[in-house]
């Protein structure tokens, strides 16, 4: 069966420090990945999408990046954080078909101080 | 662009009571609509989903249908328990780019009382 990992579950940063978020997939082949977004007082936002390694698309102009180095695996990054990076992260996969079900990671909670 | 608008939460109701949380939903074409419900402490997972208008989605005694004369997918169960307790996701699908976006509302957070 197939599985998604995220980690950390719960991060507190400081400003201008670097963020790494890692998320991986198990138990299925080329799979699309995201990341989302859900800041306080607004619905789950996509933030970056991927379709196989190495191609990353962006949906929001932000102070975040993403990577995927490995065909299940899927990177959120930062050089410098900002107040407004707080929120809460999820990391989901679907199996690039039409009308598809996306699967979900337990998320992160990112409080930036 | 699309957009979902779901209803503002919270909602608390009683054991065995009626329950709606509207979804209305702008998008060009005909999306695929889904709600997705988070349970505490968990990600987010599916619940159900129709495909075309008219389509009902069912499960767990939740239901939803598409219509897209209104453009509305509105979730409902006939008699809640405390285990439904969670936060509710209307989303809709843009498939763009080889990728299944979905575009999120607010969430709705149920609290259901013994």
């Amino acid at each position: 069966s197939q599985t998604i990992h995220q980690w950390p579950a719960t991060l507190v940063q400081p400003v201008g420090s670097p963020l790494s978020l890692e998320c991986t997939v198990e138990g299925t082949s080329n799979p699309n990945l995201y990341w989302y977004r859900q800041a306080a007082g607004r619905g789950l936002q996509l933030l970056f999408y991927s379709v196989g390694i190495g191609q990353i698309s962006s949906e929001v102009p932000q102070n975040l990046s993403a990577s995927r180095p490995q065909d299940r695996q899927f990177i959120l990054s930062s050089k410098k954080l900002l107040l407004s990076d707080s929120g809460f992260y999820l990391c989901a996969w679907d199996r690039g078909l039409v009308n598809t079900e996306a699967f979900f990671g337990q998320g992160t909670r990112l409080t930036v101080v | 662009g699309n957009s979902v608008t779901q209803m503002e939460g919270p909602v608390t109701l009683s054991e065995e009571a009626f329950l709606t949380i509207n979804c209305t939903y702008t998008a060009t074409g005909y999306p695929s609509l889904f709600w997705y419900v988070q349970y505490p402490g968990e990600g987010l997972q599916l619940l159900l989903k129709a495909t075309k208008a008219d389509d009902k989605g069912s499960n767990k005694g939740f239901e939803a249908t598409y219509r897209k004369e209104t453009t509305s997918f509105h979730l409902e169960k006939g008699s809640v328990q405390v285990s439904d307790s969670a936060v509710y996701f209307c989303a809709l699908s843009d498939r763009k780019g080889g990728s299944e976006k979905l575009v999120f509302g607010k969430g709705t957070k149920l609290t259901v009382n013994p």
